[in-house]
């Protein structure tokens, strides 16, 4: 069983459409995030939720929602799609209390915006 | 605020060579600090981590790091690499208490040659 999956794994847009990608943890993990990876690998925090409760939300495009409707589900939608939104993002969860710290890592979906 | 620097972007180095990969990074708190790994497009796995103990930290597959608190370092040994070792090793870290933002390093790319 595929701890944090997301899906789709591969998106091909053009620019102005809306999408979304979902993420799910089978792990009973109470927080979840939204990174975003660059062309250069350079990963960066977009979003947080604990307990469906947005707790981290960086600088990002307010064309950026991300919705929790349970702590197992974290979704990202993104309106208006723009070239720069070309980037792999992954999703990744953790248990806020003895984890360690340690986050576990969806897979990635890569998303290319014409 | 927290940073992580990963001094080389990339490494390029013979099988069976050792290697160091390494990571500082600032905080003016008590840190958590993790390696992850990255193989051609998967996800991020978890490769060893540093909470509190022993400074030295090892992973199953022949990976150790070393904590270094006077010098805010955390470099990513190894004594023997193995072609299956080429992938983009990532330093983070978090503080050790709230959610769990971590913050990563820009990346390093490990490239084994025969």
């Amino acid at each position: 069983d595929t701890a944090v999956s997301q899906t789709p794994k591969y998106l091909v847009t053009q620019m102005g459409n809306d999408k979304s990608i979902k993420c799910e943890q089978n792990l009973g993990h109470d927080t979840m995030y939204w990174y975003k990876q660059d062309s250069k690998k350079f990963l960066k925090i977009m979003f947080s939720y604990n307990n469906k409760e947005l707790i981290i939300n960086e600088t990002v495009p307010n064309r950026f929602s991300p919705k929790s409707p349970d702590k197992a589900h974290l979704n990202l939608h993104i309106n208006s799609l723009e070239l720069g939104d070309s980037a792999v993002y992954f999703c990744a969860s953790h248990r806020t209390s003895g984890s360690g710290g340690e986050l576990f890592f969806g897979e990635g979906s890569r998303l290319t915006v014409l | 605020a927290q940073s992580v620097t990963q001094l080389d972007s990339q490494v390029p180095v013979f099988e069976e060579a050792p290697v160091e990969l390494r990571c500082n990074y600032s905080s003016s708190v008590s840190v958590y600090l993790f390696w992850y790994v990255q193989y051609p497009n998967q996800g991020l796995q978890l490769l060893l981590k540093y909470l509190s103990g022993s400074t030295l930290v090892e992973s199953i597959n022949g990976f150790e790091a070393e904590f270094n608190k006077s010098q805010t370092s955390f470099h990513l040994r190894k004594p023997s690499v193995h072609i299956s070792d080429t992938a983009e090793y990532f330093c983070a870290v978090t503080y050790s208490g709230g959610y769990n933002k971590l913050i990563f390093g820009a990346g390093t790319r490990l490239a084994v040659h025969p």
